[in-house]
């Protein structure tokens, strides 16, 4: 029953740094997403993959690479992370079909950028 | 111009009684989607319901349900007899056909407290 699944759950980094987040989604499904969610703001999206080998911009995707492996997967990454990117950030799927499918999210990855 | 707004920071409801959450939206599409989100301070997002534009009636899950008005494209989320497990953060988000993979656009939140 996993889901949608984040990994790491917490990240601490230096300004510069890089790293990836992981996403991977059991569900069968299409469609993934990336957001960022700041206090006050609501999620905002990043990237999103309609489908497996097509990757598009959201509505913030400045300083940030997406990857989509396969069908399940689709990974994060920042390249030199800022302290702006400090975030929490949610992966979700979506399966086709129905128009009143949800999407699913993650449980978060907690990521602080000093 | 904001295409979600959810003008209420925070609300306080008793518990047992109802509370109304306001989400207004902003669209040209004729066809999109409404959905409600719950994120506990746990963190997580629990999608609740969904309205259609085409819906002919308001949605309802259990205790939720939307006031859906679309002539003030308004779709505000009714909780009846409030628990203290509803306290949370909850989203209002639209989906519209002219999105390529449907993504949402989300709301700022409201933050609900249940008192006891």
């Amino acid at each position: 029953n996993a889901g949608v699944t984040q990994t790491p759950k917490f990240q601490v980094l230096k300004t510069g740094q890089s790293m990836t987040l992981q996403c991977a989604q059991d569900m069968n499904h299409n469609s993934m997403y990336w957001y960022r969610q700041d206090p006050g703001m609501g999620l905002r999206l990043i990237y999103y993959s309609a489908s497996e080998g097509t990757t598009d911009k959201g509505e913030v995707p400045n300083g940030y690479n997406v990857s989509r492996l396969n069908k399940r997967e689709f990974s994060l990454r920042l390249e030199s992370a800022a302290p702006s990117q400090t975030s929490v950030y949610f992966c979700a799927s979506r399966g086709q079909g129905e128009y009143n499918q949800p999407q699913h999210f993650g449980d978060g990855t907690r990521l602080s950028i000093l | 111009a904001q295409k979600i707004t959810q003008t209420q920071p925070g609300m306080f409801v008793q518990e047992k009684e109802a509370v109304t959450l306001d989400c207004t939206y902003d669209t040209s599409d004729q066809s999109y989607g409404l959905f409600w989100y719950k994120q506990p301070s746990s963190g997580e997002m629990i999608f609740l319901i969904y309205q259609g534009s085409y819906d002919e009636q308001n949605a309802t899950e259990g205790r939720y349900s939307l006031n859906f008005q679309k002539a003030r494209k308004s779709a505000n989320l009714v909780i009846s007899a409030s628990q203290l497990g509803d306290s949370a953060m909850y989203f209002c988000a639209m989906r519209e056909v002219s999105g390529s993979a449907r993504q949402l656009t989300f709301g700022s939140g409201t933050q609900l407290t249940v008192l006891p």
